[in-house]
């Protein structure tokens, strides 16, 4: 069974540009949920995506947004990239209940310079 | 709001000896936790989980937890550490009573193990 695929696995920007982010759930999850991983600041909750529509969302500025399709595949958008963007951007799935934990990607490097 | 802590940024145990990872939580009512091991350059593992019932929770890779209600505990043990335990590890939580809740981690500790 296939895991959570996340792609690209490294990615370096410029400040002030944009970059999508993907990830691919494991077959039958419909909760999407999105992590930045910096050594400064542990794991910080982005958002959270189920059927389509966003469920909940972290204390991060609107140049981060996301969306999910109908298949249950994420992207997440980070618009005019700041040099503290900088960070392991982790995507996972789970399925619908709450008590069930999640499966996390490899994540996506983001260095911005 | 529900919040984790761990203690420590790093615990340093020999091979063959038992370890501890410490974690507190702050959450109102009964929590579901989890702890999560991240190896270099990689994603999250799940390990284990407490939702409800025995106290102490057995996971992956020889890993327990035991859950404590009246300190807000939920560490992390093994009994005989291996070299190749060496990592990361995540304690997490969600609050059961707010659908759609992020699982909110803690800051992480580094386990060290030595031959």
């Amino acid at each position: 069974k296939a895991g959570v695929t996340q792609t690209p696995r490294y990615l370096i920007k410029t400040r002030g540009q944009q970059v999508t982010l993907s990830c691919s759930p494991i077959s039958g999850h419909r909760s999407v949920s999105w992590y930045q991983q910096t050594p400064g600041q542990g794991l910080q909750f982005l958002f959270e995506y189920f059927s389509e529509t966003q469920r909940n969302k972290g204390n991060f500025p609107g140049r981060f947004s996301g969306r999910q399709f109908s298949n249950s595949r994420s992207e997440m958008n980070v618009s005019t990239l700041e040099l503290g963007d900088s960070a392991l951007y982790l995507c996972a799935s789970s399925l619908v209940g709450e008590t069930d934990g999640y499966t996390f990607g490899s994540g996506t490097r983001l260095t911005v310079v | 709001a529900q919040s984790v802590a761990q203690p420590e940024d790093q615990v340093n145990v020999a091979e063959g000896n038992p370890l501890t990872v410490k974690c507190t939580y702050s959450v109102s009512g009964n929590p579901y936790l989890f702890w999560y091991v991240q190896y270099p350059n990689r994603g999250l593992q799940f390990l284990l989980k407490y939702i409800t019932g025995d106290n102490l929770v057995k996971g992956s890779y020889g890993f327990e937890a035991e859950f404590n209600k009246s300190q807000t505990s939920f560490h992390l043990k093994k009994p005989s550490a291996l070299v190749s335990d060496s990592a990361l590890y995540f304690c997490a939580v969600r609050d059961p009573y707010q659908a759609g809740t992020a699982l909110i981690f803690g800051k992480g500790t580094t386990l060290s193990v030595s031959s």
